[in-house]
């Protein structure tokens, strides 16, 4: 049973810069969030999709947009990179509805610096 | 703004010892879950407690969500080596499935 995977594992970008970064979610699973984590901090929600559409955001800017797609996997894109955008990005899977709806897997995350 | 305070931040004792984790908030919780995490790597799913008191437990590690469900906490019974880590406690916010992270607690249990 395939566990959440996230690409590309380590990226540096300079400022200004655009990224993309992947996630495919755990086999089932129909619903992705988003997180970044500071260092030393707990993660913080950045958006959530299911079925193609952002559900629900948390106080993130503009400069960050996802993607979900048919298959469930989902993309996070962030424009004009700042500084303060250099984190772990990590990507979580889950069920919408259900018993276990409110479970969250998390993938290894993608540790993205900007320069 | 829902906010989960994590305590303590820091903890650092010798194997064999027991600890505690607590997490606090002022909000109301349709669950809580309670991640481990290592350097570089996601958060791993311990256990998720979703009815207020209920207590789950996980060989050497007690959970409980408090009667509330604004708080729980985390108690480690004769702490090894292995168990270090930081420990996250998440909250899901009520209807819907955003989670609330603490702080994180940053576990070392030295030989």
């Amino acid at each position: 049973d395939a566990g959440v995977t996230q690409s590309p594992t380590h990226l540096i970008k300079t400022r200004g810069q655009q990224v993309t970064l992947r996630c495919s979610p755990k086999s089932g699973h129909d619903t992705v969030s988003w997180y970044q984590q500071a260092l030393g901090q707990g993660p913080q929600f950045i958006f959530q999709y299911y079925e193609e559409e952002e559900r629900q955001r948390g106080n993130f800017p503009d400069r960050f947009s996802g993607h979900q797609f048919p298959n469930y996997s989902s993309e996070l894109n962030v424009n004009a990179l700042w500084l303060g955008d250099s984190a772990l990005y990590l990507c979580a899977s889950s069920f919408l509805t259900g018993p276990r709806s409110y479970e969250q897997y998390f993938g290894p995350g993608t540790r993205l610096t900007v320069t | 703004t829902q906010l989960l305070e994590q305590s303590p931040q820091f903890l650092s004792i010798q194997e064999g010892e027991n600890l505690t984790v607590y997490c606090n908030s002022s909000s109301v919780f349709s669950s809580l879950q309670w991640y481990r995490q290592e350097p570089g790597e996601g958060p791993v799913l311990l256990v998720t407690v979703v009815t207020g008191g209920e207590v789950k437990k996980l060989k050497r590690l007690t959970f409980q969500f408090g009667d509330a469900r604004k708080d729980s906490s985390l108690h480690i019974t004769a702490a090894q080596p292995g168990d270090t880590g930081l420990y996250l406690c998440a909250g899901a916010i009520m209807g819907a499935q955003k989670l609330v992270f603490g702080q994180g607690t940053r576990l070392t249990i030295n030989p």
